[in-house]
């Protein structure tokens, strides 16, 4: 059973560097594309950017390329999405979403989001 | 950047009932990388329809997509009360987008 399990949430001041983690099991991790979904409070799904983790090939939403950087450790099937100084405008939901094998930047399987709150 | 706008932000209707949703596109997008998700409170999404038209492991024959070029529909034949929820559009071609989202509410 393909599983995505996303780290905890975190409370984090602007300025501050954060990374979030996203361990996959159930299937050859370097096999698929694995991505990131950002919602913000009461606001719709934002496609940020996706790794391919056997070759760490990675491509960014033009909004969010420069702003944060996806990231995967093969040898512990985990991705990671990290900031290096973080603003108010970063606080979010943050989803891991792994494609279906058939088309590369759909998203089927998902995590269960990494709330973060960036606040002074 | 191709952007989808779906409209109206919200539609309302009684279970049993039949809904159309619509997401347009800013140009033109192959049907081939064309998505609709289901999204409900403090869940994550859950891909329904794929490549415009196939439905998703799962989900229900009441789901039905269509649309070609710049226009996309999703369907739901018969509201169940579980179908009360966001959904979101996705174009999934080289620099993928979403759409805003329609709320589907009682």
């Amino acid at each position: 059973e393909v599983q995505l399990v996303q780290s905890g949430a975190e409370v984090k001041k602007p300025g501050e560097s954060l990374k979030i983690s996203c361990k996959a099991s159930g299937y050859r991790f370097t096999s698929y594309w694995i991505g990131w979904v950002r919602q913000m409070p009461g606001k719709g799904l934002e496609w940020m950017g996706i790794i391919y983790p056997s070759d760490s090939d990675t491509r960014y939403s033009p909004s969010f390329q420069g702003q944060v950087t996806i990231s995967a450790d093969k040898s512990i099937s985990t991705a990671y999405l990290q900031w290096s100084s973080l603003k108010a405008s970063d606080t979010a939901m943050y989803y891991c979403a792994r494609p279906p094998g058939f088309a590369d930047f759909l998203f089927d399987y998902w995590g269960q989001g990494t709330p973060v709150t960036v606040s002074s | 950047e191709i952007v989808l706008t779906q409209s109206p932000g919200t539609l309302s209707f009684s279970p049993g009932e039949r809904a159309t949703l619509s997401c347009r596109a800013s140009q033109s997008i192959s049907s081939s990388y064309f998505a609709w998700y289901q999204q409900k409170p403090g869940q994550a999404p859950r891909l329904l329809i794929y490549g415009s038209s196939s439905r998703a492991t799962g989900i229900p024959d009441r789901f039905s997509g269509s649309g070609s070029g710049t226009d996309f529909t999703l369907t739901i034949s018969t509201l169940e009360p579980e179908d009360f929820a966001v959904y979101y559009c996705q174009q999934y071609g080289d620099s993928p987008t979403f759409g805003g989202g329609t709320k589907v509410e009682i």
